[in-house]
């Protein structure tokens, strides 16, 4: 089945302690991205990447790393996390961008305390 | 940067009744998507209307798209009670390389049975 798989689904963690949230994807798309939702803000993206070993910055890059080493996953990285990150985080992929919708994962929510 | 914005916010109907919802949006785009959310799940990817139509059509949907007014509506006939989530609407300016795909903040649509 066609998808993008996000881990963990929930994820409760202290401010400052490092984490990561992996985003697979099995459909061979070039584009990935990473976006946080928030209450009254909608989506805002954070990263994406056109490719292997290429990303770039989306609206909302403060706080987070992402990485790109094989086509297939794009994890968020967030070193040192602090209350404001808490959020729902949607990991999503597209086969180009400019003529194709994103497909999306179910989500990450995370709170920092 | 958030581009397109949906109206109404929110929009309450009866079930087997017409549901539209509108989106307008600030500048050029290849494309607009429409988008709909269950509550607290990822976001799933209904149509995709290119800047050189006026109207598409997918089942129950019907996406209409006027760039000199640059603004488009999403209609749900028939609606029933599964119907009821979030839309949004996405509009795409992606272009050399980059990601340009923008959210509104969506319309929350509820179905009474």
């Amino acid at each position: 089945e066609a998808q993008v798989t996000q881990n963990p689904r929930y994820l409760i963690t202290v401010t400052g302690k490092k984490l990561t949230v992996t985003c697979s994807q099995n459909m061979n798309h070039e584009y990935m991205s990473w976006y946080r939702q928030d209450p009254g803000l909608g989506l805002r993206q954070i990263y994406y990447s056109m490719n292997v070993e290429v990303t770039d910055k989306g609206d909302v890059p403060e706080g987070y790393k992402v990485s790109r080493k094989e086509k297939r996953n794009f994890p968020l990285i967030l070193e040192s996390p602090s209350p404001n990150q808490t959020s729902l985080y949607f990991c999503a992929s597209r086969l180009t961008a400019d003529r194709y919708g994103y497909t999306f994962g179910s989500g990450t929510r995370l709170t920092v305390v | 940067s958030q581009q397109g914005e949906e109206d109404p916010q929110a929009l309450s109907i009866q079930e087997g009744e017409n549901a539209t919802m509108n989106c307008s949006y600030k500048t050029s785009i290849n494309n607009l998507q429409w988008y709909r959310q269950n509550s607290g799940r990822g976001l799933v990817h209904l149509i995709l209307i290119r800047s050189n139509e006026r109207e598409k059509h997918s089942g129950r949907l019907r996406v209409t798209l006027d760039t000199s007014k640059k603004s488009s509506s999403l209609l749900i006939t028939a609606s029933r009670a599964a119907d009821t989530a979030s839309y949004f609407c996405a509009t795409d300016a992606s272009g050399g390389g980059a990601d340009g795909l923008t959210f509104g903040k969506g319309t929350h649509l509820i179905i009474q049975p």
